[in-house]
């Protein structure tokens, strides 16, 4: 079993749409929990980080956390096309290690 | 403008070449991190260190050598590479590794490592 896993993409929205982005992880004592993203060619840039179980909101952007289910997810709300690139969830195990998820490919069609 | 300064952007190299990567951060942080990015794939954790002492190797060959002179600087010395390495090599840096409640990496825009 992978450490941290995502919803294969590629995912397709249209802009003005709600992305839905999904992340599992294995380790239980997993601490904290985050969101980058990666435009093609560039490093990856935080978007959100979330430690508590609930929701956290920010702009567009809602993180969600569900520590018995071992589950996160990023919604992003009113998608634009400036939204598409390859959304990382990483994650802070219990031997504080931050380990990436294959990431998932987002595409905003205008 | 990212406060996590990667020098070069790209690098081209030998196989029989000595080299060296360098990072250098603004933001008193005292964890950093060198993770290496190959395309399409996610980063992968190379070294950590804390405190400037060397907390994490996964266990990366000797080829790759890290070093941390001070809380500000990180450096990964490249020797006898195979074309196999060529990879983004991306540098971060986190406000301290065990602290609860913590642990965002704030990555340098990368080097791109190509050896010939």
């Amino acid at each position: 079993q992978k450490e941290v896993e995502q919803n294969s993409g590629p995912l397709s929205v249209p802009e003005g749409a709600i992305a839905s982005l999904n992340c599992t992880y294995s380790d239980r004592g997993s601490q904290s929990f985050f969101w980058y993203r990666q435009y093609s060619g560039k490093s990856p840039e935080l978007i959100m980080f979330i430690y508590s179980n609930g929701d956290k909101e920010d702009g567009r952007f809602t993180a969600q956390l569900n520590k018995a289910s071992q589950y996160v997810s990023l919604l992003i709300r009113d998608s634009q096309p400036s939204d598409s690139a390859t959304y990382l969830c990483a994650v802070k195990t219990s031997y504080d290690k931050v380990i990436f998820g294959p990431g998932t490919s987002l595409s905003v069609i205008p | 403008d990212t406060e996590v300064t990667q020098t070069p952007k790209h690098l081209v190299m030998g196989m029989t070449n000595k080299k060296s990567l360098k990072c250098e951060q603004h933001m008193g942080h005292r964890a950093m991190y060198w993770y290496k990015q190959k395309a399409k794939k996610p980063p992968e954790l190379m070294f950590v260190y804390s405190y400037e002492k060397l907390s994490i190797n996964e266990s990366v060959p000797s080829r790759f050598s890290p070093e941390c002179p001070n809380s500000s600087l990180l450096n990964l010395h490249l020797h006898a590479l195979q074309p196999e390495d060529s990879a983004l090599y991306l540098c971060a840096s986190s406000q301290e590794r065990r602290a609860q409640g913590t642990g965002e990496l704030f990555f340098g825009e990368g080097s791109r490592l190509t050896v010939l």
